[in-house]
């Protein structure tokens, strides 16, 4: 069965340091997310992508973040300036058309733990 | 706005009692409901939805949840707890918007008492 792919599972980080979390999403699908779960937390969304630009992001998706697909197959998610609040695991999506009832499919996660 | 209230963070039954978590949602439209779980150090694996249609909805290892719309809301019930359903789980929202974004609840831990 077709997965999401994320790396790396784990990533640990001094504060200030930039970090780029690294998703392949689903071959043929179209539209990507970025969640994410703070320790103890609730799964946030962050932002979602479609045909090479941000379709929708939330409060959390400030400045100090951005998305990007370099290539036919990778999906990225940078974090300029990391915080300790950063601290989370972080959660990439795809889904294959975007409209209707199609469901996400998460990748297993990649811790980012900021020190 | 559309969003999901789950009632309990934690929730602890006996083994092969019957499973309950709670799942209120709020939406101005008709929404897409899902419940989704994660087991430790893992994603997170869709359990099931609900779209259109019957409203008692099944899903894998034995789950089912039912739409009430009078109630707003998406209770996930499974007959028979088993060790193995120990994991937390998360009622989800959408509505068929642009990019099918869905919205979390805060998640419930379920515990299985041996």
């Amino acid at each position: 069965e077709p997965e999401v792919t994320q790396t790396p599972s784990h990533q640990v980080t001094q504060m200030g340091q930039e970090v780029i979390l690294r998703c392949v999403p689903i071959s043929n699908h179209l539209y990507f997310y970025w969640y994410r779960q703070i320790l103890g937390q609730k799964v946030e969304f962050l932002v979602s992508f479609y045909n090479n630009e941000i379709s929708e992001k939330s409060e959390i998706f400030d400045d100090q973040f951005s998305v990007e697909r370099p290539d036919g197959s990778n999906f990225t998610l940078k974090i300029r300036s990391t915080k300790l609040e950063d601290s989370a695991m972080y959660f990439c999506a795809s889904n294959p058309t975007g409209v209707g009832a199609n469901v996400l499919t998460f990748g297993a996660g990649s811790r980012l733990t900021v020190l | 706005a559309q969003s999901v209230t789950q009632l309990g963070s934690h929730v602890s039954v006996s083994e092969g009692a019957l499973v309950l978590l709670r799942c209120n949602y709020s939406s101005s439209v008709p929404p897409y409901l899902f419940w989704y779980v994660q087991y430790p150090n893992q994603g997170l694996q869709l359990l099931l939805k609900y779209t259109t249609g019957a409203t008692l909805v099944k899903g894998i290892n034995g789950f089912e949840a039912e739409f009430k719309k009078s109630e707003t809301s998406f209770h996930l019930t499974k007959p028979s707890a088993h060790m193995s359903d120990a994991a937390e789980y998360f009622c989800a929202v959408s509505i068929m918007n642009r990019d099918d974004k869905i919205i979390f609840g805060k998640g419930t831990r379920l515990h299985i008492l041996p």
